[in-house]
Formats: structure tokens, C-alpha cells, sequence
């Protein structure tokens, strides 16, 4: 069974650039989350979507970070313009409807200098 | 409101055993928890849900005291493999947000 895949891996930018990430989850896992992971520090949700819909967006910076899942699969973040403190791993996971068990993908190291 | 987790950080030899503990301000649903090696994505353990179900992998246990807000990890004769960051993540409604803590690190030597 094929995991959460995402891309790039790696990203290095200087501040005030924008940066978008991609993820692909896991077959017929229809629960999607986005997730922050500052060195040191256990993973942050940034935004957990439903579907196509938006369940939680809480703690995403609005000013500067948008998401969007296109038909239910794939899911992109985007970060316009970026900052300093945005440096960390962006873990994307998907599950079953219950959230019970949730796949992280390997995740992007995001590096703002 | 993030969980609290104690340990920081153990360390112990092979076969030895361990607890991690993780506890919450807030009235819980579920608890998860996920085990994360160095550079690697975090991975599912188990959950355990209000009223007393569990789910899991591995031979790993874990209780969860819905009263006290807290759950407890239990790694019983440790293997090298068990080496990592261990995450608690606290759901406190039925919309599957979880909350995690800021990690226990666990190290197991030869």
C-alpha cells in the first residue's frame, strides 16, 4: 500500500518569498491534515480537511498561509510571503473518516533565511 | 491547550522498562500516541478512546484514566528499536483534532 506522499522535501527560500508544498494521501482516506513541526516541538495542526471541506483552520495564519484540496485527493499549502519563524518540517497526514489512526508522509523541511 | 508529557527524556538499557505519561487540562475523548525517529515521520502506537476502547500495534500498552485526564505508555522489555520521540495527542471532541504534547525522548543502549 502506497503511503502519504509529499514533495519537495526539501525547500530553502529567503523571507518574503512564497513557497508552496504538495500531498497526496493515502487511497480512499477521505480526513487530510496539515501539520507544523518546529525542531524540538511535536506537530502543530495547521488544518485538517474533510473531503474537500474545511473541518479545522483554526491555528492557520491566515494572512500568510492558504490551503486547498481539490476534489477530495490532493492538497497543496502555501506560504505568501514567508518569515523567519515559518523554518520547520510541514507534515502532511491522512486517515479514515475517524481520525482513529492517522499516516504521516515523510514531510518538507522548509529552511527561511 | 498542548498536553503535558513527563518524562523530557529517559534513558534505559535493553530489556529494561519504561513509562510515559501524558496529561491534559482539558476533559479528553481520545488519546494517540505516535512514536517519531530521528528525520523520520511520525508513526502510529495506539489510541485510546472514552469508554474504554483501544486500538494499537506492537507490543506496546497503554492505560488512560478519563477521570484524571491522563494516559499513561507502557514499554516493557525495550528493544533498540524503541529508541525515538514519543508523542501524546489529545483529542477533546468528536471532530478528530489532536492536540500533541512536546515529546518524551527515549534512548535505549546495547
Amino acid at each position: 500500500e502506497a503511503g502519504v506522499a509529499q514533495s519537495p522535501r526539501y525547500k530553502i527560500i529567503e523571507k518574503r518569498q512564497s513557497v508552496a508544498f504538495w500531498c497526496n494521501p493515502i487511497s480512499g482516506h477521505a480526513t487530510l491534515y496539515w501539520y507544523q513541526q518546529i525542531l524540538g516541538q511535536g506537530p502543530k495542526l495547521l488544518i485538517q480537511f474533510q473531503n474537500n471541506g474545511v473541518v479545522d483552520d483554526s491555528q492557520l495564519p491566515k494572512d500568510r498561509f492558504s490551503a486547498e484540496r481539490l476534489k477530495g485527493v490532493d492538497s497543496t499549502l502555501k506560504i505568501q510571503p514567508a518569515k523567519l519563524e515559518d523554518s520547520a518540517v510541514y507534515l502532511c497526514a491522512s486517515s479514515f473518516s475517524d481520525g482513529h489512526e492517522q499516516y504521516f508522509g515523510p514531510g518538507t523541511r522548509l529552511t527561511v533565511t | 491547550q498542548q498536553p503535558v508529557q513527563s518524562p523530557q527524556a529517559v534513558i534505559l538499557r535493553e530489556g529494561e522498562d519504561a513509562v510515559i505519561n501524558c496529561s491534559s487540562s482539558k476533559a479528553l475523548y481520545s488519546v494517540h500516541w505516535y512514536r517519531q525517529k530521528h528525520g523520520e515521520a511520525p508513526v502510529f502506537l495506539m489510541i485510546l478512546l472514552k469508554g474504554g476502547e483501544q486500538k494499537g500495534h506492537e507490543k506496546i500498552s497503554a492505560s488512560f484514566n478519563e477521570k484524571k485526564q491522563q494516559s499513561s505508555l507502557y514499554l516493557t522489555a525495550s528493544q533498540l528499536s524503541y529508541s525515538g520521540t514519543y508523542f501524546c495527542g489529545t483529542g477533546s471532541g468528536s471532530a478528530r483534532q489532536l492536540t500533541f504534547g512536546s515529546g518524551t525522548q527515549l534512548t535505549v543502549l546495547p
